[in-house]
């Protein structure tokens, strides 16, 4: 199986200030398709993970463009331009270039 | 809107079983491959199974393979999990999940129910 590990596992952000999680892969997740299957879910408080990013940059409907993506091969990062008090939750990297589909352990997100 | 439901968690005694059902509806549920995803605080999410859009390709995570079984009915929108041989460790929230392709070798997520809890104890 793939491992997916997360640094850091928890992250403390002013409003209004960048914050950045990165995500690296025990294999490549590039297919020969030329698409990299990494994606990013938030889990919000008390609710399902939801998708923000597919394959590695995509932002997913709806999804602020404060929110990006970037990354190939094994090593991946997300990044918030600026914090809102919304983002806050457990962000998790995910890897579908082969089942079974495994995630990462899960960066939490608060605000100071 | 786009909409999964999940139905059928509870407390159920190790060995015994349980059916987990998913109601779709707001999309052709017939054109996704679909998927079970479980969550437990310890171990956090887990990919549980997935099925794609005719059946015909189905796949299990090792620690349930032979004892859990998906299936889908494309004329009545639903998703389903049938848990058989329940251990203590598959106690947790379970969610339905969307594919975002037909197939499910290299779907992810894209919409996810808001998980029903199914605890194993005695």
């Amino acid at each position: 199986d793939i491992v997916m590990t997360q640094t850091p596992l928890s992250l403390s952000v002013t409003p209004g200030q960048p914050a950045s999680i990165s995500c690296k892969s025990s294999q490549s997740l590039l297919h020969s398709n030329g698409k990299s299957y990494l994606y990013w879910y938030l889990q919000k408080p008390g609710q399902p993970p939801q998708l923000l990013i597919y394959e590695v940059s995509n932002r997913f409907s709806g999804v602020p463009d404060r929110f990006s993506g970037s990354g190939s091969g094994t090593d991946f990062t997300l990044k918030i331009s600026r914090v809102e008090a919304e983002d806050v939750g457990v962000y998790y990297c995910m890897q579908s270039i082969q089942l079974p589909r495994t995630f990462g352990q899960g960066t939490k997100v608060e605000i100071k | 809107e786009v909409q999964l439901v999940e139905s059928g968690g509870g407390l159920v005694q190790p060995g015994r079983s349980l059916r987990l059902s998913c109601a779709a509806s707001g999309f052709t549920f017939a054109d996704y491959g679909m998927h079970w995803v479980r969550q437990t605080p310890g171990k956090g999410l887990e990919w549980v199974s997935g099925i794609s859009w005719k059946s015909g390709n189905i796949v299990y995570a090792d620690s349930v393979k032979g004892r859990f079984t998906i299936s889908r009915d494309n004329a009545k929108n639903s998703l389903y999990l049938q848990m058989n041989s329940l251990k203590a460790e598959d106690t947790a929230f379970y969610y339905c999940a969307k594919g975002d392709y037909y197939d499910i070798i290299r779907s992810a997520f894209d919409i996810w129910g808001q998980g029903t809890m199914v605890t194993v104890s005695s």
